[in-house]
């Protein structure tokens, strides 16, 4: 059974870089079939989805958060990683990650709160 | 890109049915598969739908979805309600370098 963990600190001060990976276990990162994408959920808000990636690289943004986002893969580790750059407390949210533009497996999603 | 509207909330009583909508702005709601997700307090959403209308393994069979290009919207319908069904239920859709997802519907079973 496929499972994605996130990872990353749950506290990051405000114009700092925040940083999350994203660990893939029962299944290779490498699949050609898919790609592997992050979405977050805002306290008490809807889904908003970051970006994704393939196991080439390719990335995909989302256009409104394009300027600050970078995701990035490790096939060797079987993981792939997201950096949100220049945060504000709008940021703050839950931190998902999930494979394919399907969104057919999630992870547990982790909590990152944006504050001095 | 295109937004993906639900309505804010639905609610019916248990044993009935109810349809979520979710309507595309621009661009045809044929265009691209949507998926439906579950989402419980403090949990990951899961599917209850994708491609449209194709039900996961272990959904059961009271949910079902659809499109209408009429309206272009599709739409995720829960038959025989239980209470186990109030949740939160997202639809998306995605294209070739774009996923977007509609802003939610919270169905409660009273």
């Amino acid at each position: 059974q496929l499972q994605l963990q996130e990872s990353g600190p749950g506290l990051v001060k405000p114009s700092e870089t925040l940083s999350l990976t994203c660990t893939v276990s029962g299944g290779s990162i490498s699949s050609r079939s898919h790609s592997w994408g992050w979405i977050r959920q805002s306290p008490g808000k809807g889904l908003e989805w970051i970006g994704s990636i393939y196991y080439s690289g390719s990335t995909y943004y989302n256009p409104s958060l394009k300027s600050r986002v970078t995701i990035s893969i490790d096939t060797s580790k079987n993981q792939f990683s997201l950096r949100l750059s220049s945060v504000t407390a709008a940021d703050t949210a839950v931190y998902y990650c999930a494979r394919g533009f399907r969104c057919d497996y999630w992870g547990q999603g982790t909590l990152v709160t944006v504050s001095s | 890109n295109f937004m993906l509207t639900q309505p804010h909330s639905v609610s019916e009583s248990p044993g009935k049915t109810v349809t979520i909508s979710c309507t595309r702005s621009s661009g045809s709601i044929a265009s691209n598969y949507v998926q439906w997700y579950q989402q419980r307090p403090g949990s990951s959403p899961t599917t209850v739908m994708y491609e449209d209308k194709q039900r996961p393994s272990g959904v059961p069979d009271r949910f079902s979805g659809s499109i209408d290009s009429s309206s272009n919207s599709a739409s995720l319908t829960v038959s025989g309600l239980k209470t186990e069904d109030e949740a939160d239920y997202y639809c998306q859709s995605y294209d070739t370098s774009n996923v977007v997802f509609g802003g939610g519907t919270k169905l409660t079973v009273l």
